[in-house]
């Protein structure tokens, strides 16, 4: 069964430091995977998406994530988090068959200190 | 343009009413989503539309779920003689639709239900 594993429940970084969110994923096929961010009291929105291709995506707000076959894993980094940063991450793999059930990880909060 | 739009906002209830809750997708995506958040299981998936039809409804959790689609467009879905259980954040999301799965999907802002 497709499943999303993110190792992290609770992270705090500083300002102006890097972040690496993970996310491990159990799928049979090429997966189709996501990041969405949530802030309190809002839906979903998507960061970046990995179809096929070059393994390195490029999102919004200066995140990015790479698709690595060998290890399971589309982590999701930053190279400098500012404050706005601070929200729900999740990971998610899109399954196939002509829609796109997603399947969420559990989610990763991100504080981020001044 | 304007995004998915879901009402209630928040809807707080008594164990044992009926709730309907309404999303309004983007215009001209024909695949649908309901899903479900609550602290307990996370964001679990409910039922997929296409068009007015729903393919997938295998994450409805009870047979006191029921959603619809009509037009191609406006959803419903419906608790009935609701539980605490079915408390929850319930997210409605649309998209585009292909003969393949990599369309992005687009949420709204979620209906908050509280069952008293």
């Amino acid at each position: 069964a497709q499943s999303v594993t993110q190792p992290d429940i609770h992270i705090t970084v500083s300002e102006g430091a890097s972040l690496e969110l993970r996310c491990n994923y159990s799928y049979g096929a090429t997966p189709y995977l996501f990041w969405y961010v949530q802030s309190p009291g809002q839906g979903l929105q998507l960061l970046l998406k990995y179809f096929s291709g070059d393994t390195l995506v490029q999102g919004i707000k200066g995140f990015e994530a790479e698709f690595k076959r060998s290890q399971s894993s589309f982590n999701l980094r930053k190279p400098s988090v500012h404050w706005s940063d601070a929200a729900e991450y999740f990971c998610a793999v899109g399954t196939s068959g002509g829609y796109n059930k997603l399947i969420f990880g559990a989610g990763t909060r991100l504080a981020v200190h001044p | 343009g304007a995004g998915v739009s879901q009402s209630p906002s928040n809807k707080v209830t008594e164990k044992g009413k009926d709730v309907e809750l309404r999303c309004d997708p983007i215009s001209g995506h024909t695949a649908l989503y309901w899903y479900r958040q609550s602290l307990g299981q996370g964001l679990e998936f409910l039922i997929y539309f296409q068009g007015n039809s729903a393919p997938d409804k295998s994450g409805l959790p009870s047979d006191r779920f029921s959603a619809e689609r009509t037009g191609g467009s406006v959803s419903t879905l419906t608790i009935q003689r609701t539980q605490q259980e079915d408390s929850a954040v319930y997210l409605c999301a649309s998209s585009f639709s292909s003969g393949n799965s990599n369309q992005p999907q687009h949420f709204g802002d979620g209906t908050r239900l509280s069952i008293l």
